[in-house]
């Protein structure tokens, strides 16, 4: 059974730094590309990063590029995101989430599994 | 971007009945790379629909996607009260990835 378990969200001030995990079963991690995707109140989901199943490719919506930081631990299949310089409209849920190669291998969309997500706040 | 306006922004219907859920793009989606999502509360998205109109595994067929171009929609032939969630559609076709606002499917 897959599991995506994320966990490192909480509270903190503008301007602060927090590490995201997403700890991964059930599945062979190293395959698949990875993204992370939040949910912020009142607002669309948004599609925040992406990881290529090795690591070597990353992308990130503009509204994150320069602050935030993808990465993986194919080894530990935990899936990663460093979030720096927090603002406050940074609060959301964090969702990872699991490529499903439905079209094509090399895809990074649609997801087939997603975590519950954790919560992130950016407050003074 | 691409911008994904869903509608209704509620549906209030009974078990049984027929739910029509709208998904429109502001621009073509091109290669029908469509997906529709349902979330309850407290757990995952689940993934419903593929590429516009192939179900994912494991989806009942009472579940259906149709639509190309800039128009798309979600039918759920009979509601089961399971059924009752937000469903959201996302478009994977343009980067970067874009979602719609959702559709809550609520008991009347």
């Amino acid at each position: 059974e897959v599991q995506l378990l994320e966990s490192g969200g909480g509270l903190t001030q503008p301007g602060g730094s927090l590490r995201l995990s997403c700890a991964a079963s059930g599945f062979t991690f190293s395959s698949y590309g990875m993204s992370w995707v939040r949910h912020a109140p009142g607002k669309k989901l948004e599609w925040v990063s992406t990881i290529s199943d090795s690591g070597a490719k990353t992308f990130y919506a503009d509204s994150v590029t320069g602050r935030f930081t993808i990465s993986r631990d194919n080894s530990g299949n935990t899936l990663y995101l460093h979030l720096n310089s927090l603002r406050a409209e940074d609060t959301a849920i964090y969702y990872c989430a699991k490529s499903s190669r439905f079209h094509n291998p090399g895809d990074y969309f649609p997801f087939d599994y997603w975590g519950l997500g954790t919560l992130v706040t950016v407050s003074s | 971007e691409i911008v994904l306006t869903q509608s209704p922004g509620t549906l209030s219907l009974s078990p049984g009945e027929r739910a029509t859920l709208s998904c429109r793009a502001s621009q073509s989606v091109r290669r029908n790379y469509l997906a529709w999502y349902q979330q309850k509360p407290g757990q995952a998205p689940r993934p419903l629909i593929y590429g516009a109109s192939s179900r994912a595994p494991g989806v009942p067929d009472r579940f259906s996607g149709s639509g190309s171009g800039t128009d798309f929609t979600l039918t759920v032939i009979s509601l089961e009260p399971e059924d009752f969630a937000l469903y959201y559609c996302q478009q994977y076709a343009s980067p970067p990835a874009t979602f719609g606002q959702g559709t809550k499917v609520e008991v009347k």
